[in-house]
């Protein structure tokens, strides 16, 4: 079975500086791993995805995250965090290999605070 | 350029009583997926529409929970006989591809059921 582990529930960085958001997947087969944000009271919105091609994948906002396989991880970085950062951020795996069952598995949140 | 709508926004309902959620996916949407998201938890998957046939219900939580979408496009979800453990976002998304594990989600903006 698919799953992912957020290392952490709360991240807390000030303007300006590096954003690290940790997760681990687990997977029988070659994943497909995605990143997604939630702003208060908006959609899950996607910031970026892994489908087997280039392991650096680069997102939306100046996010990126590489997926490294002999770790089984997915990290989620920026290079300066902005106050419009301040969001939830979720790991995603895909549910199977072959399309047939088209679910997304989440985990369970990252809370990612911008400090002034 | 219309993304996937919800309606309700908010809903309120006493214990026992029947709900009936709306989803308006992207036109030519062909996948249409429902997720149950609970408060501090990452949203759940419930169910998989490709255009009128439901192929997935394993996430449905009991068979008080009842999905549907008749011509391919709107869908709704149904939950008899409301409970408080019923309390949740229900987040609907849609994809353009028939294998959708690999292809983008969208997500609406969610419903809120609070059961009173």
């Amino acid at each position: 079975a698919q799953s992912v582990t957020q290392l952490d529930s709360h991240v807390s960085v000030s303007e300006g500086t590096p954003v690290l958001l940790r997760c681990n997947y687990s997977s029988s087969y070659s994943p497909s791993l995605f990143w997604y944000v939630q702003h208060p009271n908006k959609g899950l919105q996607l910031l970026l995805k892994y489908t087997s091609a280039a392991t650096l994948v680069k997102g939306i906002n100046g996010f990126e995250a590489e997926f490294k396989k002999s770790e089984t991880s997915f990290h989620l970085t920026k290079p300066s965090a902005h106050m419009s950062d301040a969001a939830e951020y979720f790991c995603v795996v895909s549910g199977s290999w072959d399309g047939s069952q088209g679910n997304l598995i989440f985990g369970k949140g990252t809370k990612l605070s911008v400090k002034p | 350029g219309a993304g996937v709508s919800q309606s309700p926004r908010y809903k309120v309902a006493k214990r026992g009583q029947d709900v009936a959620l709306r989803c308006d996916p992207i036109s030519g949407h062909v996948s249409l997926f429902w997720y149950q998201q609970a408060l501090g938890q990452g949203p759940e998957f419930l169910t998989y529409f490709q255009n009128e046939a439901q192929l997935d219900k394993s996430g449905l939580p009991s068979d008080r929970f009842f999905a549907e979408r008749p011509e391919g496009s709107v869908s709704t979800l149904k939950i008899q006989r409301t409970q408080q453990e019923d309390s949740a976002v229900y987040l609907c998304a849609s994809s353009l591809a028939q294998r959708g594990f690999s292809d983008t989600q969208y997500f609406g903006p969610g419903t809120r059921l609070t059961v009173l």
